[in-house]
């Protein structure tokens, strides 16, 4: 079975602060995929990122980076300088398994950023 | 490009009276799925097509939901009849259906379901 832990439920932060999103998968699959969506208050889930399992190369895309690994299951997400415009729900979601379609999404992290 | 369409925004119904829910999905994806998502969860799917076709419906309640694309293209979730536990968000999504290794799920707006 997969599984997405999201164990921090909410985090506020003073804009400019750095905020670090944990997320721990479980899956028995050997090939899998990551993701990030940030869900604003208007409700759209929105991609941010996605890592195949074999790729275990972070990445950096502006002030979003991502650490990927494979040995804790882990896939972290951090935002260097937040900003209000951080403020939202995150959700780290696993891809794995034979219903290909079937996105596990974690519980979701709430980001409070205040100026 | 254009996104993935929903309507309506919102909607709020008395338990026992249906409702249905539409999805345009982004052109030229083959691949559309309907999520449940419940306030404070993650989003949870209820089915997904491929074109016209069902590729997994297991979590779908389908004594009471059903959902149809007969044409390949736009969706219709209908819920026949309302349970108060219905309320929720409905996301749409879709993916060109390039398979896993590839496929990316971008997602609408949502519907917000409130049942009394």
């Amino acid at each position: 079975a997969q599984k997405v832990t999201q164990a921090q439920t909410e985090i506020s932060v003073v804009e400019k602060e750095d905020v670090t999103l944990d997320c721990v998968y479980e899956t028995r699959d050997t090939t899998y995929y990551l993701f990030w969506y940030k869900q604003p208050p208007s409700g759209e889930l929105v991609f941010l990122i996605r890592r195949n399992s074999f790729d275990e190369q972070n990445e950096i895309s502006g002030r979003y980076s991502w650490n990927f690994q494979k040995s804790t299951s882990s896939f972290n997400f951090t935002i260097t300088a937040s900003q209000v415009v951080d403020s939202a729900v995150y959700f780290c979601a696993l891809l794995a398994g034979d219903s290909w379609g079937k996105l596990q999404f974690g519980a979701g992290t709430q980001v409070v950023v205040t100026p | 490009e254009a996104g993935v369409a929903q309507s309506p925004r919102y909607k709020i119904i008395e338990k026992r009276q249906s409702v249905a829910f539409w999805c345009n999905p982004i052109s030229g994806h083959a691949t559309l799925y309907w999520y449940q998502q419940i306030l404070g969860q993650g989003p949870k799917l209820l089915i997904q097509f491929q074109n016209n076709g069902v590729v997994d419906d297991s979590q779908l309640p389908k004594d009471r939901f059903s959902a149809e694309r007969l044409k390949g293209v736009d969706s219709t979730l209908k819920i026949q009849p309302a349970k108060l536990e219905d309320s929720a968000v409905y996301l749409c999504a879709s993916s060109l259906g390039a398979g896993p290794s590839t496929d990316t799920q971008y997602f609408g707006p949502g519907t917000r379901l409130t049942v009394l």
